[in-house]
Protein backbone atom coordinates (compact mmCIF):
# COMPACT_ATOMS: atom_id res chain seq x y z
CA UNK A 1 0.00 0.00 0.00
CA UNK A 2 1.75 3.09 -0.93
CA UNK A 3 2.11 5.48 2.09
CA UNK A 4 3.39 8.34 0.07
CA UNK A 5 1.26 9.57 -2.85
CA UNK A 6 1.45 12.05 -5.41
CA UNK A 7 -2.04 12.47 -7.61
CA UNK A 8 -1.64 14.26 -10.20
CA UNK A 9 0.69 12.39 -12.55
CA UNK A 10 1.57 16.24 -14.75
CA UNK A 11 1.51 19.64 -14.30
CA UNK A 12 2.08 22.20 -16.50
CA UNK A 13 2.42 26.16 -15.74
CA UNK A 14 3.14 29.50 -17.70
CA UNK A 15 7.21 30.49 -17.05
CA UNK A 16 6.91 33.14 -14.23
CA UNK A 17 3.52 31.60 -12.49
CA UNK A 18 3.78 29.79 -9.33
CA UNK A 19 3.50 26.09 -9.67
CA UNK A 20 2.25 23.58 -6.84
CA UNK A 21 2.71 20.24 -6.18
CA UNK A 22 1.14 18.32 -4.09
CA UNK A 23 1.59 15.14 -2.21
CA UNK A 24 -0.06 13.00 0.54
CA UNK A 25 0.59 10.53 3.18
CA UNK A 26 -1.16 8.15 5.66
CA UNK A 27 1.98 7.19 8.39
CA UNK A 28 1.36 9.90 11.12
CA UNK A 29 4.65 8.33 12.25
CA UNK A 30 6.32 10.14 9.02
CA UNK A 31 8.28 13.13 10.79
CA UNK A 32 10.78 14.36 7.99
CA UNK A 33 9.80 15.08 4.65
CA UNK A 34 11.76 15.81 1.14
CA UNK A 35 11.49 16.76 -2.32
CA UNK A 36 13.58 15.61 -4.97
CA UNK A 37 13.74 16.63 -8.78
CA UNK A 38 14.75 14.51 -11.59
CA UNK A 39 15.90 15.17 -15.07
CA UNK A 40 15.47 12.37 -17.33
CA UNK A 41 18.43 9.50 -17.26
CA UNK A 42 19.57 11.26 -14.42
CA UNK A 43 19.75 10.47 -10.36
CA UNK A 44 17.32 12.33 -7.98
CA UNK A 45 18.63 15.27 -6.66
CA UNK A 46 17.72 16.51 -3.02
CA UNK A 47 15.80 19.78 -3.70
CA UNK A 48 14.19 20.95 0.19
CA UNK A 49 13.23 19.10 3.25
CA UNK A 50 10.89 19.58 6.41
CA UNK A 51 10.78 18.17 9.63
CA UNK A 52 7.67 17.92 10.98
CA UNK A 53 7.98 20.47 13.98
CA UNK A 54 8.11 22.83 11.26
CA UNK A 55 5.00 24.17 8.86
CA UNK A 56 7.20 25.73 6.39
CA UNK A 57 10.63 25.65 4.85
CA UNK A 58 12.06 28.18 2.29
CA UNK A 59 15.08 28.17 0.10
CA UNK A 60 15.11 30.33 -2.86
CA UNK A 61 12.61 29.58 -5.84
CA UNK A 62 11.55 26.60 -3.67
CA UNK A 63 9.00 26.24 -0.60
CA UNK A 64 8.16 23.54 0.76
CA UNK A 65 4.51 23.59 2.99
CA UNK A 66 3.38 21.04 5.65
CA UNK A 67 -0.12 20.22 7.56
CA UNK A 68 0.29 17.44 9.56
CA UNK A 69 -3.48 17.35 10.62
CA UNK A 70 -4.30 16.69 6.92
CA UNK A 71 -1.05 14.80 6.21
CA UNK A 72 -0.29 16.87 3.24
CA UNK A 73 2.56 18.09 1.59
CA UNK A 74 3.20 20.90 -0.88
CA UNK A 75 6.11 22.18 -3.02
CA UNK A 76 5.94 25.82 -4.31
CA UNK A 77 8.33 26.84 -7.00
CA UNK A 78 7.96 30.70 -7.61
CA UNK A 79 8.41 32.04 -10.34
CA UNK A 80 9.08 28.74 -12.33
CA UNK A 81 11.56 28.69 -14.93
CA UNK A 82 11.46 26.23 -17.69
CA UNK A 83 14.58 24.40 -16.20
CA UNK A 84 12.54 23.55 -13.18
CA UNK A 85 10.71 21.19 -15.98
CA UNK A 86 11.66 17.60 -14.35
CA UNK A 87 9.85 15.03 -12.49
CA UNK A 88 8.68 15.93 -9.06
CA UNK A 89 9.46 13.17 -5.57
CA UNK A 90 8.41 13.76 -2.27
CA UNK A 91 9.84 11.69 -0.08
CA UNK A 92 8.57 10.70 3.85
CA UNK A 93 10.21 9.10 6.80
CA UNK A 94 9.92 7.89 9.91
CA UNK A 95 12.19 7.85 12.97
CA UNK A 96 14.39 5.71 10.87
CA UNK A 97 16.61 4.92 7.76
CA UNK A 98 14.08 4.32 5.34
CA UNK A 99 12.53 6.60 3.34
CA UNK A 100 9.16 6.08 0.98
CA UNK A 101 8.72 7.71 -2.33
CA UNK A 102 5.68 9.02 -3.96
CA UNK A 103 4.90 8.08 -7.52
CA UNK A 104 6.01 11.97 -8.81
CA UNK A 105 4.59 14.60 -10.68
CA UNK A 106 6.05 15.70 -14.24
CA UNK A 107 6.17 19.33 -14.30
CA UNK A 108 6.65 20.85 -17.49
CA UNK A 109 7.18 25.02 -17.45
CA UNK A 110 5.81 26.48 -20.75
CA UNK A 111 8.10 29.30 -21.73
CA UNK B 1 30.43 17.47 -2.55
CA UNK B 2 28.58 13.87 -2.10
CA UNK B 3 29.36 11.44 -4.56
CA UNK B 4 27.73 8.38 -5.26
CA UNK B 5 28.97 6.82 -8.53
CA UNK B 6 26.70 3.74 -10.06
CA UNK B 7 29.38 0.84 -12.51
CA UNK B 8 27.17 1.64 -15.50
CA UNK B 9 24.61 3.63 -17.11
CA UNK B 10 22.86 1.62 -19.78
CA UNK B 11 23.45 -2.47 -19.43
CA UNK B 12 22.13 -4.65 -22.41
CA UNK B 13 21.59 -8.27 -20.46
CA UNK B 14 19.66 -11.45 -21.54
CA UNK B 15 17.04 -13.72 -19.88
CA UNK B 16 18.83 -15.68 -17.30
CA UNK B 17 22.21 -14.29 -16.89
CA UNK B 18 23.74 -12.84 -13.75
CA UNK B 19 23.74 -9.38 -13.30
CA UNK B 20 25.88 -7.01 -11.25
CA UNK B 21 25.39 -3.20 -10.48
CA UNK B 22 27.74 -1.89 -8.13
CA UNK B 23 27.46 1.33 -6.37
CA UNK B 24 30.46 3.13 -4.62
CA UNK B 25 30.15 6.54 -2.45
CA UNK B 26 32.99 8.71 -0.99
CA UNK B 27 31.35 10.08 2.24
CA UNK B 28 31.38 7.39 4.62
CA UNK B 29 27.76 7.01 4.98
CA UNK B 30 26.57 3.83 7.26
CA UNK B 31 23.32 3.41 4.77
CA UNK B 32 22.71 2.38 1.32
CA UNK B 33 19.86 1.60 -0.60
CA UNK B 34 18.94 0.14 -4.12
CA UNK B 35 15.66 1.11 -5.53
CA UNK B 36 14.22 0.49 -8.86
CA UNK B 37 11.78 3.22 -10.83
CA UNK B 38 9.42 2.82 -13.63
CA UNK B 39 7.07 4.89 -14.38
CA UNK B 40 3.57 5.73 -12.76
CA UNK B 41 5.07 3.59 -9.63
CA UNK B 42 7.51 6.13 -8.35
CA UNK B 43 10.98 4.52 -6.46
CA UNK B 44 10.10 1.22 -5.16
CA UNK B 45 13.00 0.28 -2.46
CA UNK B 46 14.40 -3.05 -3.04
CA UNK B 47 17.02 -3.45 -0.39
CA UNK B 48 18.96 -1.26 2.06
CA UNK B 49 22.09 -1.95 4.12
CA UNK B 50 22.96 -0.03 7.63
CA UNK B 51 26.50 -1.35 7.93
CA UNK B 52 28.95 -3.56 6.22
CA UNK B 53 27.71 -7.49 5.60
CA UNK B 54 24.05 -6.16 7.01
CA UNK B 55 21.52 -5.99 5.00
CA UNK B 56 17.34 -5.43 5.00
CA UNK B 57 14.58 -6.38 2.55
CA UNK B 58 12.89 -3.32 0.93
CA UNK B 59 9.38 -3.67 -0.38
CA UNK B 60 10.64 -5.83 -3.40
CA UNK B 61 13.23 -7.91 -2.98
CA UNK B 62 12.04 -10.95 -5.16
CA UNK B 63 14.62 -12.02 -7.77
CA UNK B 64 17.15 -9.76 -6.08
CA UNK B 65 20.20 -9.99 -3.92
CA UNK B 66 23.08 -7.90 -1.96
CA UNK B 67 25.95 -7.51 -0.94
CA UNK B 68 28.32 -5.44 0.67
CA UNK B 69 31.30 -6.27 2.11
CA UNK B 70 32.97 -2.56 2.38
CA UNK B 71 31.60 0.60 3.84
CA UNK B 72 31.45 2.45 0.58
CA UNK B 73 30.61 -0.35 -1.92
CA UNK B 74 26.62 -1.77 -2.02
CA UNK B 75 26.28 -4.53 -4.86
CA UNK B 76 22.76 -5.65 -6.56
CA UNK B 77 22.70 -8.76 -7.80
CA UNK B 78 20.22 -10.19 -10.61
CA UNK B 79 20.69 -13.81 -9.88
CA UNK B 80 18.99 -14.68 -13.04
CA UNK B 81 17.58 -11.94 -15.55
CA UNK B 82 14.01 -11.63 -16.16
CA UNK B 83 12.30 -9.18 -18.52
CA UNK B 84 9.90 -7.55 -15.55
CA UNK B 85 13.37 -6.68 -14.53
CA UNK B 86 13.77 -4.23 -17.24
CA UNK B 87 14.08 -0.97 -15.36
CA UNK B 88 15.80 1.94 -14.45
CA UNK B 89 18.30 0.65 -11.05
CA UNK B 90 19.03 4.11 -8.44
CA UNK B 91 21.43 3.47 -5.85
CA UNK B 92 21.42 6.51 -2.70
CA UNK B 93 23.48 7.00 0.58
CA UNK B 94 22.70 8.49 3.43
CA UNK B 95 24.41 9.19 7.15
CA UNK B 96 21.35 8.77 9.40
CA UNK B 97 18.65 10.15 9.60
CA UNK B 98 19.63 12.59 6.65
CA UNK B 99 18.97 13.26 3.08
CA UNK B 100 19.98 10.80 0.95
CA UNK B 101 21.88 11.34 -1.83
CA UNK B 102 21.72 9.50 -5.39
CA UNK B 103 23.56 8.07 -8.21
CA UNK B 104 23.13 8.39 -11.57
CA UNK B 105 21.10 5.28 -12.27
CA UNK B 106 21.72 2.07 -14.46
CA UNK B 107 19.02 1.83 -16.99
CA UNK B 108 18.98 -2.26 -17.58
CA UNK B 109 17.23 -3.75 -21.01
CA UNK B 110 16.91 -7.33 -19.97
CA UNK B 111 15.95 -9.07 -23.61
Amino acid sequence: DQQVKQNSPSLSVQEGRISILNCDYTNSMFDYFLWYKKYPAEGPTFLISISSIKDKNEDGRFTVFLNKSAKHLSLHIVPSQPGDSAVYFCAASASGNQFYFGTGTSLTVIP
Amino acid sequence: DVKVTQSSRYLVKRTGEKVFLECVQDMDHENMFWYRQDPGLGLRLIYFSYDVKMKEKGDIPEGYSVSREKKERFSLILESASTNQTSMYLCASTAARETQYFGPGTRLLVL
